[in-house]
Formats: structure tokens, C-alpha cells, sequence
């Protein structure tokens, strides 16, 4: 059975810095890899998704994914981190031979002024 | 084109009582997923709808039931309710909800378990 772990429950980065999500799956089985955005009583927005036809995923608000499969990892980044950042993020993994998909337990990222 | 819609957006019930909740998926999305989020456990997979037939189905108890209609509309039902219902219900809909589409979520319900 496939699963994500997302490493660190909350990443904190000051305005214009770096942000960098850390996201791990295990699949027996090709994935397809997502991220998602929650913002505070809202439901999930896809940010971007891997399925196979490049490594590097660019996605929506700047941000980008790199997947490696010799790592089994799929980060997401963003050069400048925007105070409109500040939300939840969720890395989730779907087997490409069935329709289970699986989150991980997300990352809540805060910006600094 | 209209997103994915949940009714009714706020819902307090007590202990015992059952509730059911809807949602409306984007117009020509057949599948249809319901999920649970909570701050202790997450998101969590409840259960998947296609075409009016339940697909797949997370680790959940028998009281936790849902179904899917014609127009592709569902509904999730928990019966007796618990404390530990209380939580944030998402919907999200895809075309076919297999391999690398997408999933559109809903606002969610949230429910309070008294």
C-alpha cells in the first residue's frame, strides 16, 4: 500500500526566504504525486501534480515540485515566500493502477514579516 | 463553471442522533470522494463513489454510509453519532478519479458532536 510522509508539522520562514516542503512516498507501483493547499475553513486547492511526463512540476502562486524517484521524494518549493503563503500544505500519492489516494499528515507553513 | 458544493456548511448535533450531509460535484465529474479531517488524525479517506457504486472504502465503521445518485450527487450518512464524529467532512469530485486526475475539493462541512 502506497503512503507520504511529510517531514516537519510546521515550517516557518520569514517573507522573501526560501520555502521548501518536504514530502517522502512509498508506492510499490508508479505514483502519481499531488500537493495541495488549505487555507482556514476552506477545503483543498491543487497546487500541482506529477504524473510522469517531466521530473520538475511547476505549479500555481509560483510554486514548484521536483520528483526523484532514487530518493522516493516530491518537495515543494518557492523561491520567495509571500505572506498570502501562510495556509497548510498536503503532499498526497496515488497508485497509477488504482484510484486510492492517500495524504500525508500536512505541513503549516508561516510567513514572517 | 461551478466548483464542488457542500450543504449544509455548519451542523451541531448531539450524541445519538444521525446526520447527513451532501454534496454536489463539478457537472461532469463522475467520481466522488468523501474524506475526514480532524487535528489528530488528518485527512483520512472515508469512501469513493463512481457512477452510483461505492469503489472503495477507508478504515472506517459500519456507521459512517454514503451513496451516490443518477446525476452523480452524494450524500454521506453517520448514524449514533460520537464525540469523536465531531470534524471537518470534505467532498472532492474528479472525472474518474483514477490516475493522474485531479481532485476538486469542496468547502467542506463541519460538524459538532455535542
Amino acid at each position: 500500500a502506497q503512503s507520504v510522509t511529510q517531514l516537519g508539522s510546521h515550517v516557518s520562514v520569514s517573507e522573501g526566504a526560501l520555502v521548501l516542503l518536504r514530502c517522502n512516498y512509498s508506492s510499490s507501483v508508479p505514483p502519481y504525486l499531488f500537493w495541495y493547499v488549505q487555507y482556514p475553513n476552506q477545503g483543498l486547492q491543487l497546487l500541482l501534480k506529477y504524473t510522469s511526463a517531466a521530473t520538475l512540476v511547476k505549479g500555481i502562486n509560483g510554486f514548484e515540485a521536483e520528483f526523484k524517484k532514487s530518493e522516493t521524494s516530491f518537495h515543494l518549493t518557492k523561491p520567495s515566500a509571500h505572506m498570502s503563503d501562510a495556509a497548510e500544505y498536503f503532499c498526497a500519492v496515488r497508485p497509477y493502477n488504482n484510484n486510492d489516494m492517500r495524504f500525508g499528515a500536512g505541513t503549516r507553513l508561516t510567513v514572517k514579516p | 463553471k461551478a466548483g464542488v458544493t457542500q450543504t449544509p456548511r455548519y451542523l451541531i448535533k448531539t450524541r445519538g442522533q444521525q446526520v447527513t450531509l451532501s454534496c454536489s460535484p463539478i457537472s461532469g465529474h463522475r467520481s466522488v470522494s468523501w474524506y475526514q479531517q480532524t487535528p489528530g488524525q488528518g485527512l483520512q479517506f472515508l469512501f469513493e463513489y463512481f457512477s452510483e457504486t461505492q469503489r472503495n472504502k477507508g478504515n472506517f465503521p459500519g456507521r459512517f454510509s454514503g451513496r451516490q445518485f443518477s446525476n452523480s450527487r452524494s450524500e454521506m450518512n453517520v448514524s449514533t453519532l460520537e464525540l469523536g464524529d465531531s470534524a471537518l467532512y470534505l467532498c472532492a469530485s474528479s472525472l474518474d478519479g483514477t490516475g493522474g486526475t485531479e481532485q476538486y475539493f469542496g468547502p467542506g462541512t463541519r460538524l459538532t458532536v455535542t
